[in-house]
């Protein structure tokens, strides 16, 4: 079974806008953290975010924030004000105590923000 | 330096050659991470070093690929006899597990490609 699951390949958001990406993750440890990266076209992995799974408050970054709903094992990206500089790849990402501290990778949404 | 520094940035080889990727981690962080990433394409685990522990190695495709990390610092990838398959962008990451998020750390990657 896929640890992590991003089910949309593609996504686009009229400027200004909020988008919410979508993630979905497999674990049965209860310790785990789950991570957001964004990847221009320039290649490089940004850390944008992070939740703790005993965190009980849904983590903020600036305009970045993490719907985490544990029940449902979802931890969506959410984008508020979107920017044409946003447009990247974005990657979901969790790390489990069990396993060691392996991180495990989505397979990525491609966001389009259109002016 | 203060970041995760990869070389070579570029390496453009023949079929049936040797290759060698090095990894220089931010200093102080245990935890090395490689990945894989083809054009267009998620990240694919490949190995996973932790302080003194055994590497996790579960991710490398095939007895052509090995690594090592010296003096828990450096770490180099090495392929061997490269396939056209083997093209990709080599991607290293670093943490520092137990403090903060203890989020990666990334490199800007080795762009490989097997003519």
């Amino acid at each position: 079974a896929q640890k992590i699951t991003q089910t949309q390949p593609g996504m686009f958001v009229q400027e200004k806008e909020a988008v919410t990406l979508d993630c979905t993750y497999d674990t049965s440890d209860p310790s785990y953290g789950l991570f957001w990266y964004k990847q221009p076209s320039s290649g490089e992995m940004i850390f944008l975010i992070y939740q703790g799974s005993y965190d009980q408050q849904n983590a903020t970054e600036g305009r970045y924030s993490l719907n985490f709903q544990k029940a449902r094992k979802s931890a969506n990206l959410v984008i508020s004000a979107s920017q044409l500089g946003d447009s990247a790849m974005y990657f979901c990402a969790m790390r489990e105590r069990n396993t060691g501290n392996q991180f495990y990778f989505g397979t990525g949404t491609s966001l389009t923000v259109i002016p | 330096g203060a970041g995760v520094s990869q070389s070579p940035s570029n390496k453009v080889t023949e079929k049936g050659k040797d290759v060698e990727l090095r990894c220089d981690p931010i200093s102080g962080h245990t935890a090395l991470y490689w990945y894989r990433q083809s054009l267009g394409q998620g990240l694919e685990f490949l190995i996973y070093f932790q302080g003194n522990s055994a590497p996790d190695k579960s991710g490398l495709p095939s007895d052509r690929f090995s690594a090592e990390r010296t003096g828990g610092s450096v770490s180099t990838l090495t392929i061997q006899r490269t396939q056209q398959e083997d093209s990709a962008v080599y991607l290293c990451a670093s943490s520092l597990l137990g403090q903060g998020a203890g989020e990666l750390f990334f490199g800007e990657g080795s762009r490989l490609t097997v003519l």
